[in-house]
């Protein structure tokens, strides 16, 4: 069925350390990915996404990676900061009829400790 | 550049009662997408319009309803509330055609005593 997961629920890192989140989704036809980042009492914020046809995307000190092999995504956070601290999304996409329809997993808690 | 605005930010309702809750796309944008977040969850999505009509749906049932207005605007319906349905209802706009990021307001957090 279609699904996207997380591996962990919580993950903790010291301010200035990398962060790594992970996500495995299920459906191989999902051809477009979106990692979101959502703070207490707000929406999902757009931080990146990757199309399927790309194993590797970055933006500013974050980069998303992409193996279709084994439907796994990953977000990287480089030199974790405080005001990273929320909850992240990643979503997969099924276009189909041109529209978005995205599945989001349950998201993964980054607490960064000072 | 006005990102997506959502009315009101709460509610509470009341079981049976029907609710409708408004979404203002961001400037640009002619996609509305509309979502269900239950505490501690991932995002549901509901449905999407696009030139006024329903383009997709979720596996919502058919007292969650909607509309989009010629401006792009779009409102979200529920009839014969549950308890249920208490959640935070997110809206989403984009541009039409698949692979667009969406773009998410702060949401109305309903609740249904």
């Amino acid at each position: 069925g279609e699904s996207v997961g997380l591996h962990l629920p919580t993950l903790s890192v010291q301010e200035g350390d990398n962060s790594i989140i992970n996500c495995a989704y299920s459906n191989s036809a999902s051809d477009y990915f979106i990692w979101y980042k959502q703070e207490s009492g707000k929406g999902p914020q757009f931080i990146i996404d990757i199309r399927s046809n790309m194993d590797k995307r970055q933006g500013q000190r974050v980069t998303v990676l992409l193996n279709k092999t084994v439907k796994h995504l990953s977000l990287q956070i480089a030199a974790t900061q405080p005001g990273d601290s929320a909850v992240y999304f990643c979503a997969e996409n099924f276009a189909t009829g041109g529209g978005n329809k995205l599945t989001f997993g349950t998201g993964t808690q980054l607490k960064v400790e000072l | 550049d006005a990102g997506v605005t959502q009315s009101p930010t709460h509610l509470i309702k009341t079981r049976g009662q029907q609710v409708t809750l408004r979404c203002s796309p961001k400037s640009g944008h002619d996609t509305v997408s509309w979502y269900q977040q239950a505490l501690g969850q991932g995002p549901q999505f509901i449905f999407q319009y696009y030139e006024e009509e329903e383009r997709q749906r979720g596996n919502f049932p058919d007292r969650f309803s909607g509309h989009q207005f010629p401006n792009y605007s779009s409102e979200l319906n529920v009839n014969a509330l549950l308890l249920g349905d208490s959640a935070l209802y997110l809206c989403a706009s984009s541009l039409v055609g698949g692979n667009s990021p969406l773009h998410f307001g702060n949401g109305t957090r309903l609740t249904v005593t």
